[in-house]
C-alpha cells in the first residue's frame, strides 16, 4: 500500500554528467507530475503526464531536461549534461486522474552537482 | 510564470499560539490549496478551495479563498510541536494544468 517512490533519495554527480531520476507512482494513478525545488523555494512544475495522452512539457527548463513513463508506471526524468544550477529537490506526485485531484508526493531526490 | 506571494516567510511562535499565513497573486484563480512539508519528505495537502470566499477547516487548520479570487490564508489554532514544518500555497488557473506554488513559510514552534 505503498506511497509514491522515488530513488535515489540523493544523488551527487560532477558537472556535465547525465543523470536519471527514478519515480513510482502509487498503484492506479493514472497522473504523475514532476517538480523541482530549489533551495528555500517553492516546488516549480516541470512535466505532467497523464494516461496515454502527450505530456505536458511546457515546465521543462531546457532541452537537457527530458522525462518518459512506461505506460501507467514507473517515470524516469533525465537531466543531460547537469550544470550546477540543476542541484535541487526533484519531487515526484501521482493522483488518481488529472490536475483536479488531489497530488500525493514522494520524498523528493536530492540532487547535488558539484 | 505566476509569482504567488506568500508571507511571512518564518514564524516563531509559542506553543499554544495561533498563526496566520497568506498568499497572494496578481492573477485570478480557480483553486487553492495549501500543503505542508516536514524535513525530507515531499508535501502533504493540508486543505483544497475551489470557491471564491469559501471557508474550509480541517481540525485546526482554516483556511479561506478569498472574495478576489486572488489571495488565500491559512490559520492554525492552537499550535503545538507537530505543526513544525513549511507550509506551501499553491494556486491553479481556469483552464491551465499546472500549479503555481508559493515561495513557503517556515514555521517554529517553541515548546
Amino acid at each position: 500500500g505503498a506511497g509514491v517512490s522515488q530513488s535515489p533519495s540523493n544523488k551527487v554527480t560532477e558537472k556535465g554528467k547525465d543523470v536519471e531520476l527514478r519515480c513510482d507512482p502509487i498503484s492506479g494513478h493514472t497522473a504523475l507530475y514532476w517538480y523541482r525545488q530549489r533551495l528555500g523555494q517553492g516546488l516549480e512544475f516541470l512535466i505532467y503526464f497523464q494516461g496515454n495522452s502527450a505530456p505536458d512539457k511546457s515546465g521543462l527548463p531546457s532541452d537537457r531536461f527530458s522525462a518518459e513513463r512506461t505506460g501507467e508506471s514507473v517515470s524516469t526524468l533525465t537531466i543531460q549534461r547537469t550544470q550546477q544550477e540543476d542541484s535541487a529537490v526533484y519531487l515526484c506526485a501521482s493522483s488518481w486522474r488529472g490536475w483536479g485531484e488531489t497530488q500525493y508526493f514522494g520524498p523528493g531526490t536530492r540532487l547535488l552537482v558539484l | 510564470g505566476q509569482q504567488l506571494n506568500q508571507s511571512p516567510q518564518s514564524m516563531f511562535i509559542q506553543e499554544g499560539e495561533d498563526v496566520s499565513m497568506n498568499c497572494t497573486s496578481s492573477s485570478i484563480f480557480n483553486t487553492w490549496l495549501w500543503y505542508k512539508q516536514e524535513p525530507g519528505e515531499g508535501p502533504v495537502l493540508l486543505i483544497a478551495l475551489y470557491k471564491a470566499g469559501e471557508l474550509t477547516s480541517n481540525g485546526r487548520l482554516t483556511a479561506q479563498f478569498g472574495i478576489t479570487r486572488k489571495d488565500s490564508f491559512l490559520n492554525i489554532s492552537a499550535s503545538i510541536p507537530s505543526d513544525v514544518g513549511i507550509y506551501f500555497c499553491a494556486g491553479r488557473q481556469t483552464g491551465a494544468n499546472n500549479l503555481f506554488f508559493g515561495t513557503g513559510t517556515r514555521l517554529t514552534v517553541i515548546p
